[in-house]
């Protein structure tokens, strides 16, 4: 059974700070995965996927990678801004179509 | 980009009414879409894969006669709470992708409170 975490539950960092965002998973069989953000009461809001064959994808300020035979992928944020404050979750899309979520990083940026 | 749209946004009922909420994937045809539960400061869980044409794949734990999933069309996911429960008050998000290697793409939510 697929099983995701994601290390830290939560995060505070200075605005400007470039931070990284952890996400491990424990079967390798996957077709993809991809990172969300979600604000307090929103839904889910996609930012990168990088499919299995893939070893990183770039969006902006956003980074993210996969390492599929460690099972780790992580989320780089560059100069980090209070709007980037928010919820941080990785989903991990199995090889029996399921899609599981990690728990996600509380992600806060201090003025 | 994809867009789905979920309705309604938020719902008050009574103990014992059913609810019924929409999933609607609105560029992109979708063949398969899922259903989760999120409650507060917690993360997804999957409820169920829902199928278009076919029953729904419902995970271990999720009562089947209890959240009621129709497919009806391949732009089109409906769940539906029935007897409704106080402990069912929760935050209920759908999803959807073109395919398997695809974005997965979510609706606002629906936040669900029985009384």
């Amino acid at each position: 059974k697929q099983e995701v975490t994601q290390i830290p539950a939560a995060l505070s960092v200075p605005e400007g700070e470039n931070l990284v965002l952890n996400c491990s998973f424990t079967d390798s069989a996957i077709y993809n995965l991809q990172w969300f953000r979600q604000d307090p009461g929103k839904g889910l809001t996609s930012l990168l996927l990088i499919q299995s064959s893939q070893r990183e994808q770039t969006s902006g300020r956003l980074n993210a990678s996969l390492d599929k035979s460690s099972g780790r992928s992580t989320l780089y944020i560059a100069a980090s801004q209070p709007g980037d404050s928010a919820t941080y979750l990785c989903a991990v899309r199995s090889r029996d179509d399921k899609i599981i979520f990690g728990k996600g990083t509380r992600l806060h940026i201090l003025p | 980009g994809a867009v789905v749209s979920q309705h309604p946004s938020w719902v008050i009922c009574k103990s014992g009414t059913s609810v019924k909420i929409e999933c609607r994937s609105l560029d992109f045809q979708a063949t398969t879409m899922f259903w989760y539960r999120q409650f507060p400061k917690q993360s997804l869980m999957l409820m169920a894969t829902s199928n278009e044409g076919s029953k729904a794949t419902y995970e271990q734990g999720v009562e089947k006669d209890k959240f009621l999933i129709n497919h009806a069309s391949l732009t089109l996911s409906t769940l539906t709470v029935t007897s409704a429960h106080p402990e069912d008050s929760s935050f209920y998000i759908c999803s959807a992708s073109r395919a398997y290697n695809s974005p997965l793409h979510f609706g606002n939510g629906t936040r669900l409170t029985v009384t």
